[in-house]
């Protein structure tokens, strides 16, 4: 069990715009920000989108973040084949010390 | 080229140990802190431990605390995991990951990760 919560699943056709949401409590989300990653298959995670909703330099603008008191969400807008992945927020928790991830979320393209 | 690359996994009986290495070039190694997260097959990600720039500060998860020891040799560019009384639980992936601190912010985040070394506990 996570400690952030994901739905397991999302989907949608290219061109679409769908949301991934992140849900956490006081001690993670509700007083830090809130990062993504992305996991291609068999690949190693890479980082989507830092401190909310800001984009690394190279990831498209398709990609944004938000946080709204203890949830986050990842919108992906004009989805695309090549964004079939498996996305996960995270955030440092002030009462365990330590970074908590959410489950992940599997993005399939129909 | 900015890299982090990962080795020592391998297959390892119950109860037994396996220290992780994880090899950083392209940057200043010391001026950041480190992270080992790691992924059960078919599972998420789970942050395992983290150590500060110094080593003064080293946190670690709770289903690792007392058996795992995060290091590192700033000489060498090198980033440790001591892992001990290995479970079956404990086989994954294993990736070392470099915490950023976001200018202007106290947040941080992973922005470089290596490929992953994979650990296996099993009789």
């Amino acid at each position: 069990q996570s400690v952030l919560t994901q739905p397991p699943s999302a989907s949608g056709t290219p061109g679409q715009r769908v949301t991934i949401s992140c849900s956490g409590s006081s001690s993670n989300i509700g007083s830090n920000t809130v990062n993504w990653y992305q996991q291609l298959p068999g690949t190693a995670p890479k980082l989507l989108i830092y401190v909310n909703n800001q984009r690394p330099s190279g990831v498209p603008d398709r990609f944004s973040g938000s946080k709204s008191g203890t949830s986050a969400s990842l919108a992906i807008s004009g989805l695309q084949s090549e964004d079939e992945a498996d996305y996960y927020c995270a955030a440092w928790d002030d009462s365990l010390n330590g970074w908590v991830f959410g489950g992940g979320t599997k993005m399939t393209v129909l | 080229e900015v890299q982090v690359v990962e080795s020592g996994g391998g297959l390892v009986k119950p109860g037994g140990s396996l220290r992780l290495s994880c090899a950083a070039s392209g940057f200043t190694f010391s001026s950041y802190s480190m992270d080992w997260v790691r992924q059960a097959p078919g599972k998420g990600l789970e942050w395992v431990s983290s150590i500060s720039s110094g080593s003064r500060y080293m946190y670690y998860a709770d289903s690792v605390k007392g058996r795992f020891t995060i290091s590192r040799d700033n000489a060498k560019n090198s980033l440790y995991l001591q892992m001990n009384s290995l479970r079956a639980e404990d086989t994954a992936v294993y990736y070392c990951a470099r915490e950023v601190r976001v200018k202007g912010t106290r947040s941080d985040a992973f922005d470089i990760w290596g490929q992953g070394t994979m650990v296996t506990v099993s009789s």
